[in-house]
């Protein structure tokens, strides 16, 4: 696609579920990121991506999240066992590659709710 | 690890005055730093980036400005219109050349 796709767009859980939010990046960007962005707030790194490996995943608050992406392309965050405090937009980003001063293109994101 | 600092939090200009938006960050090796536009419900966009080979770089009516030895850079609105209501994001790019790290975010409201 043109631009980096985000699915669902909306997500409405009970506490307790599991989730799992899709990320399809940019074709032909090798570095992948997720955010977090609670309302009203900043972007909080939670993983990213160079290739199929993640270098970094400093930033997942628990044990309950996890990602992985396969084929260097789609990505996806994983919560298990939600809790309402996790309600928060997540936001997807692609860039042509680690290492180089390249823009991050950022998906329309998927609102998650828990109820 | 990287920490980026950004002031205000919150900024209220009249239509035509000029706005200004600082962050602060802790990696000295940091080269990249980008800003981004987020208006509200829609996803953040690049407006304007400086690598550190720079000091100065000005694109229209935005311009940002970095200085390393202090660490730190600023995004320069100048004549602001309503439509530059948004919230701003800075952010680095850390010393591994790998994740984007962003500030709180400024809120800026531009009054008619």
């Amino acid at each position: 696609g043109a631009g980096v796709s985000q699915s669902p767009s909306n997500k409405v859980t009970e506490k307790g579920k599991d989730v799992e939010l899709r990320c399809d990046p940019i074709s032909g960007h090798t570095a992948l990121y997720w955010y977090r962005q609670s309302l009203g707030q900043g972007l909080e790194f939670l993983i990213y991506f160079q290739g199929n490996s993640a270098p970094d995943k400093s930033g997942l608050p628990s044990d309950r999240f996890s990602a992985e992406r396969t084929g260097g392309s789609v990505s996806t965050l994983t919560i298990q066992r939600t809790q309402q405090e996790d309600s928060a937009v997540y936001l997807c980003a692609s860039s042509v590659r680690q290492g180089r001063n390249t823009e991050a293109f950022f998906g329309q994101g998927t609102r998650l709710t828990v109820v | 690890g990287e920490n980026v600092e950004q002031h205000p939090s919150t900024l209220s200009v009249q239509e035509g005055d000029s706005a200004v938006i600082k962050c602060t960050y802790s990696d000295s090796a940091s080269n990249y730093f980008p800003w981004y536009k987020q208006e509200l419900g829609k996803r953040p966009q690049l407006i304007i980036d400086i690598r550190s080979n720079v000091g100065e770089k000005k694109d229209q009516r935005i311009a940002v400005t970095l200085n390393k030895t202090a660490k730190h850079f600023s995004l320069h609105i100048t004549e602001t219109q309503p439509e530059d209501s948004a919230v701003y994001f800075c952010a680095t790019r850390d010393n591994q050349g790998g994740k984007l790290i962003f500030g709180q975010g400024t809120e800026l409201s531009v009054k008619p």
